[in-house]
């Protein structure tokens, strides 16, 4: 079964920091893998995605994350974090079946920026 | 383009009463979903559509049904609403291989 780990429920980070949120996977065949950002009271945006090429992807806001596949991982980072970044973050694994795809989430991490 | 959008933004129902949560999109996708959120254990799959007229159970479908009658518009129907479906519901929508639009979710409680 296909399964999505944030082992961070919440991540503090200061103004102007680098910032990095954990994400692991497991799935059987090669992963598609995404972000998506939730402010508060709005639904979900897409931030990026890893199908196959370079390991390292950029998305929007400055975001960017790297694919690494000996430690079935898709971390997202940040060089700088403003107080704006707070928001709840999800990364997901896609799915491809012959049915439809189905985007299986992690639980979530909140990240806080601070001043 | 409006994207994703659902009707209502909030409902308050009685536990047996009955309602239908509407998603329609406006981009053509072939996709669509139907997820809860709850706190604490991120989305679930209710229930998704890979086309017009077609369904299928997501990871969590008991209490719910869905329609797919126009490529545009999902439907979520709550026959007998539960205090446990009170929840944050989501619909989505993709083309085929790619990533998923979301709107911007339905408040629901149950009392």
């Amino acid at each position: 079964a296909q399964s999505v780990a944030q082992p961070e429920d919440q991540v503090n980070v200061a103004e102007g920091n680098p910032l990095t949120v954990k994400c692991t996977y497991s799935v059987s065949g090669n992963p598609y893998l995404f972000w998506y950002v939730q402010y508060p009271n709005r639904g979900l945006q897409f931030l990026l995605k890893y199908i196959t090429g370079d390991n390292l992807v950029k998305g929007s806001y400055g975001f960017e994350a790297e694919f690494n596949k000996s430690q079935t991982s898709f971390h997202l980072k940040k060089p700088s974090a403003l107080v704006s970044d707070s928001a709840l973050y999800f990364c997901a694994v896609l799915i491809l079946t012959g049915g439809g795809n189905k985007l299986t989430f992690g639980t979530g991490t909140q990240l806080k920026v601070e001043l | 383009n409006a994207g994703v959008t659902q009707t209502p933004k909030f409902r308050v129902l009685k536990t047996g009463q009955s309602m239908t949560l509407l998603c329609a999109q406006d981009m053509n996708h072939e996709y669509m979903y139907w997820y809860r959120q709850d706190p604490g254990m991120g989305l679930r799959l209710i229930h998704y559509s890979v086309g017009e007229g077609t369904t299928a159970k997501g990871e969590v479908p008991d209490g719910y049904n869905v329609s797919r009658l126009k490529k545009q518009n999902f439907l979520l129907g709550l026959e007998s609403a539960a205090p446990s479906q009170t929840s944050v519901y989501f619909c989505a929508s993709s083309p085929r291989s790619s990533e998923q639009y979301f709107g911007p979710g339905t408040r629901l409680t149950v009392t």
